[in-house]
């Protein structure tokens, strides 16, 4: 699976839009982008993922460049709730299972 | 529906004392595995299972066994518990191996003195 780049840290004004990038620069074909979160001491939770296409869901916005190269995750109008660590993943869809995580990005939304 | 329920929730052991971390899952999932999660780290993969019968090794299998004899469950055992063995457990599931999300349980926070 390709490796990926987050920045460490982010902060996020509560109701802005929060924009979490992602690079991955060495991304093939036929790896997906996918973006989990973790709020903490819980489990990772699902957001959402994308191969080429622009997604989105009730939780967030997917944005992946077109050359594929980087992403960006769009929470709309983050809330407090949101303050979590925000990995990118990248994995091959019929691949090996386990799921990379780096360190992500430690995304806090202030008042 | 429950999704992936893990037990127990917190564990102290003595070094050398074995325990089984239980997980389940009532989803019919095909997928389920084991990551361990230590200070400032993401997780790491432990054990994997493709279905029932099956397991393999995932990045960091040492002092871990596992099976998986049913869809439902797939318990994770430490045969002599090492203060390395500190660390959070998190048991995941996915329908499959093809585009799908993985769910995970609470974790199970584990000290060994």
């Amino acid at each position: 699976d390709a490796k990926t780049t987050q920045p460490t840290s982010m902060d996020c004004a509560e109701g802005r839009a929060a924009n979490l990038p992602c690079n991955h620069s060495t991304i093939s074909g036929n790896e997906y982008v996918y973006w989990y979160r973790q709020i903490h001491s819980q489990g990772p939770q699902y957001i959402i993922h994308g191969l080429k296409n622009n997604e989105t869901n009730e939780m967030a916005s997917l944005i992946i460049t077109e050359d594929r190269k980087s992403s960006t995750l769009i929470l709309p109008h983050a809330t407090l709730r949101d303050t979590a660590v925000y990995y990118c993943i990248v994995r091959v869809a019929y691949g090996g299972y386990a799921l990379n995580f780096g360190k992500g990005t430690s995304l806090l939304v202030t008042p | 529906n429950a999704g992936v329920t893990q037990t127990p929730k917190f564990q102290v052991l003595k070094t050398g004392q074995s325990m089984t971390l239980q997980c389940a899952q009532d989803m019919n999932h095909e997928y389920m595995s084991w990551y361990r999660q230590d200070p400032g780290m993401g997780l790491r993969l432990i054990h994997y299972s493709v279905g029932a019968g099956i397991t393999d090794q995932g990045e960091v299998p040492n002092g871990y066994n596992v099976s998986r004899s049913t869809t439902e469950d797939f318990p994770l055992r430490l045969l002599s518990a090492a203060p390395s063995q500190t660390s959070v457990y998190f048991c995941a599931s996915s329908y499959g191996r093809g585009n799908t999300e993985a769910f995970f349980g609470q974790g199970t926070r584990l000290t060994v003195v």
